[in-house]
């Protein structure tokens, strides 16, 4: 069973540059995630996604922040404009359902200069 | 924001010891727990789960959950230096159509040859 793919693995931008990160979830898996993991600190969850419906985006800079997941499968997530302190590891993550086992993209570290 | 509390280390052991790694949560009715490894540079990968008080053990591990007091461990018994890794705690919210999962900073442990 292939895992959850992400690209790029890692990526480095210039501040007040833009920036995309794609995931494409377990096959089946209806719930999709988006974890920000600073350096030294645990995930910290930035959007999750039932299907193509948002859930839960409560932690999300929506400001700069943002993320879709058009049918239902695979998601993208922007940061436009970037700022030094979204340096960090991008972890997509998806199960089953919202009460399932979560499983981690190999996240794609993103690094502003 | 609910909260999950681990006390950030290093902790060290020497190979064949039992390692010791603790958790709190804040959030009375919680239901489910989890506890993920997380090598340097890698990502997240869960290693056990637990629903109920009591024990449940898994080969060389074996998590603890006491509702009461809000709080949950990991025990590695006969560590090996390829356990030394960041041990992320998570634990998974009863209220809101996300049943956000929520991870503590996580603990990092060294098994020492």
């Amino acid at each position: 069973e292939a895992g959850v793919a992400q690209s790029p693995r890692y990526k480095i931008i210039e501040k007040r540059q833009s920036v995309a990160f794609w995931c494409n979830p377990i096959s089946g898996h209806a719930t999709l995630y988006w974890y920000q993991q600073i350096l030294g600190q645990g995930p910290k969850l930035l959007i999750q996604f039932q299907n193509n419906g948002v859930v839960d985006d409560s932690q999300l800079p929506k400001d700069r922040f943002s993320a879709e997941r058009l049918k239902g499968v695979d998601s993208t997530l922007k940061i436009q404009p970037a700022k030094l302190e979204d340096s960090a590891v991008y972890l997509c993550a998806s199960s089953f359902d919202r009460t399932g086992e979560l499983f981690f993209g190999e996240g794609s570290r993103l690094t502003v200069l | 924001q609910k909260e999950v509390e681990q006390n950030s280390g290093p902790l060290s052991v020497p190979e064949g010891a039992i390692a010791s790694l603790n958790c709190t949560y804040s959030d009375r009715g919680s239901q489910s727990f989890f506890w993920y490894r997380q090598y340097s540079g890698k990502s997240p990968e869960l290693i056990m789960s637990i629903y109920s008080n009591g024990d449940k053990e898994d080969g060389r591990f074996t998590a603890q959950l006491n509702k009461a007091s809000q709080y949950v461990s990991l025990l590695i018994r006969d560590s090996q230096p390829s356990d030394s890794a960041t041990y992320l705690c998570a634990v998974r919210a009863t209220s809101g159509s996300a049943r956000q999962l929520t991870f503590g900073s996580g603990t990092q442990l060294t098994v020492l040859p």
